[in-house]
Formats: C-alpha cells, sequence, structure tokens
C-alpha cells in the first residue's frame, strides 16, 4: 500500500458510544495531523504530531483524543460525542522538515445519532 | 496567524477552455508554503502544486500553473485545458516555515468548480 490510508471510511455512532479513527501513512512522514471539515466550514486543524509528539491541539473538545503510537500510525479516539460533531475527518502526513506539501487520506465521514 | 481567502464559492466553465481560481493570504510570517489541493465528491484531498515564498518563478505542474505574486499576496491557480473531471471543490491553504516544525495548514473556504460540456 502506499499513500495516506483511513478507515473506516463511514462511521455511524451515537452519542454514548465509544469509537476509534485509524490513520496509516506509508510516506516515510514523520508528521501526522487532524482535520475537521464541516459543512460550509474551512477545513480546521485539529492536532498535529512531530516524531511522535503531540506539538499542537488547536482547542479541540476533550470529547476527541489523539494517539500517535509511531510516526507511521495515528488514532482519533471518540467518546460521548455531539451531533454537531458529525463532519468529514482527514488525516494527513507530511515531512517535518521542508517546505512540500501534506498528503491527505479519503477521509472518515462520521454521522453522530 | 495566516488567512487564506477565495472570493469565488462557485464558477462554471466550458470544457477545454482556461479557468483561475483566485487566492489570496496573509501572513505575517517572512518564510511560507502555498498550496492547492483537489476534492472530488469522493472527499480525499488530492495534492496538486505548490509554491515557496522565496521561489522566483511560477510553479508548475502539467496542466496546473500557479500564478503567484508576492506583493499583492496572490497565488492563483490557473487549469489550462479543462476537462470534465476537473470538477471538484478546489482549496488554497498555506505553511508558515517555522525552521523546521510541523505547522499545519491553513486552509480557504474553497471554490466549487463545475466544468460543462
Amino acid at each position: 500500500e502506499t499513500g495516506v490510508t483511513q478507515t473506516p471510511r463511514h462511521l455511524v455512532m451515537g452519542m454514548t458510544n465509544k469509537k476509534s479513527l485509524k490513520c496509516e501513512q506509508h510516506l516515510g512522514h514523520n508528521a501526522m495531523y487532524w482535520y475537521k471539515q464541516s459543512a460550509k466550514k474551512p477545513l480546521e486543524l485539529m492536532f498535529v504530531y512531530n516524531f511522535k509528539e503531540q506539538t499542537e491541539n488547536n482547542s479541540v473538545p476533550s470529547r476527541f483524543s489523539p494517539e500517535c503510537p509511531n510516526s507511521s500510525h495515528l488514532f482519533l479516539h471518540l467518546h460521548t460525542l455531539q451531533p454537531e460533531d458529525s463532519a468529514l475527518y482527514l488525516c494527513a502526513s507530511s515531512q517535518r522538515t521542508g517546505m512540500g506539501g501534506a498528503f491527505f487520506g479519503q477521509g472518515t465521514r462520521l454521522t453522530v445519532v | 496567524a495566516q488567512k487564506i481567502t477565495q472570493t469565488q464559492p462557485g464558477m462554471f466553465v466550458q470544457e477545454k477552455e482556461a479557468v483561475t481560481l483566485d487566492c489570496t493570504y496573509d501572513t505575517s510570517d517572512p518564510s511560507y508554503g502555498l498550496f492547492w489541493y483537489k476534492q472530488p465528491s469522493s472527499g480525499e484531498m488530492i495534492f496538486l502544486i505548490y509554491q515557496g515564498s522565496y521561489d522566483q518563478q511560477n510553479a508548475t505542474e502539467g496542466r496546473y500553473s500557479l500564478n503567484f505574486q508576492k506583493a499583492r499576496k496572490s497565488a492563483n491557480l490557473v487549469i489550462s485545458a479543462s476537462q470534465l473531471g476537473d470538477s471538484a471543490m478546489y482549496f488554497c491553504a498555506m505553511r508558515p516555515y517555522s525552521g523546521g516544525g510541523a505547522d499545519g495548514l491553513t486552509f480557504g473556504k474553497g471554490t466549487h468548480l463545475i466544468i460543462q460540456p
């Protein structure tokens, strides 16, 4: 496999459920990101990991919990979400240094009911 | 803080015509990168083209070129000879270069491009 892979592609969960989104990159990058894309809003950066260390948390509610066990894998653990959390969640990776672009996965379409 | 402005919410273009998607940006960082992404209805963000703030020449990638005007803080995307498959959302984004930090991208609201046969 190449590129950035996200699973699942679609997820429907109740407000009391606990679920996790998974992201895996095969590009040899050392930085990984979670973005949220809601309808009619620009993409919002949620979390940044640099060599497995979290370097940025853009005031994201604690019901979203990221985990980065190594430079190739990134998780987003979800619990007690709200309907307004329904969105497309995109994972991306890039090289830490240099000005190359970030490469994105296909996203997980999350619906909270 | 960075800001990206895309003033065209939607555009209709005839197939085979060239199209220009506008993007202006604002930043206080002296060094930065500018990017364009394509997002088809499937949802994946596809990286198209990159321009560094100190690059002297405009970036080109196949049918895509970036018209970079640093003094005007604009980074317009030009698609030559448009095709039906170019129909998608297009996002302009930027990233400051903080000497090695993995800063995330700041995105504009996007332009919905529809290519008509």
